[in-house]
């Protein structure tokens, strides 16, 4: 059963930058696009970047677009989220979740999800 | 495309049928799953394609529906089911989520 790790969260000041890292366990991790999902303190649940299983296509709303920046490391089995200039409402548990189908295509349902690192923005 | 559920809040007992209602602002066909999450821990998938339940979730959960109007039926509410419950739909980008239903003991 994989595994995913999520870290690199913490308290940040507003206007700098963060990356988050999130680690897979086993050897299939190349072969399933992956996806961030953040929670912001008490609030649902909001998708924030997808990436295909082999790094070549990446998926964001609108509302972070130019500001988070997903990318992986197959070699590593690791998956990051890069986030610049960090507002107050970027405040949330991030989540890395596996893409609920492996291939050429990005299912975009989670079958796995890691614990979360929780961001903190505040000055 | 928005997903409004309802209610956003429930109070059952152990043994209670408890329904969960999902609707889509749009047709989404069966792109529509359910997820699980407790207090302080990560959502866990229960079904995708909007009936196609997850391994390992008991039997006990079903999910149901098509194009805009969904359903997740709890037939026999037990202690390790409080918790809140989201559905998530997959048709188009942005991925979303709808705003959750919280299930608490009477």
């Amino acid at each position: 059963q994989v595994q995913l790790v999520e870290s690199g969260g913490g308290v940040v000041q507003p206007g700098r930058s963060l990356r988050l890292s999130c680690a897979a366990s086993g050897s299939t991790f190349s072969s399933y696009a992956m996806h961030w999902v953040r929670q912001s303190p008490g609030k649902g649940l909001e998708w924030m970047a997808g990436i295909s299983y082999d790094g070549s296509n990446e998926y964001y709303p609108d509302s972070v677009k130019g500001r988070f920046t997903i990318s992986r490391d197959n070699s590593k089995n690791t998956l990051f989220l890069q986030i610049n200039s960090l507002r107050a409402e970027d405040t949330a548990v991030f989540y890395c979740a596996r893409d609920g189908g492996s291939g050429t295509y990005s299912h975009d349902w989670f079958d796995t999800w890691g614990q979360g690192t929780l961001v903190t923005v505040s000055s | 495309i928005q997903l409004t559920q309802s209610p956003s809040s429930l109070s059952a007992s152990v043994g209670d049928r408890v329904t969960i209602t999902c609707r889509a602002s749009q047709g989404i066909s069966s792109y529509l799953a359910w997820y699980q999450q407790k207090p302080g821990k990560a959502p866990k998938c229960l079904f995708y394609a909007a009936s196609t339940l997850q391994s390992g979730v008991p039997s006990r959960f079903s999910g149901s529906g098509s194009g805009t109007d969904f359903t997740l039926t709890i037939s026999s509410l037990q202690p390790e089911d409080f918790a809140t419950y989201y559905c998530q739909q997959y048709n188009s980008h942005p991925l979303t989520f709808g705003g959750g239903t919280k299930v608490e003991i009477k």
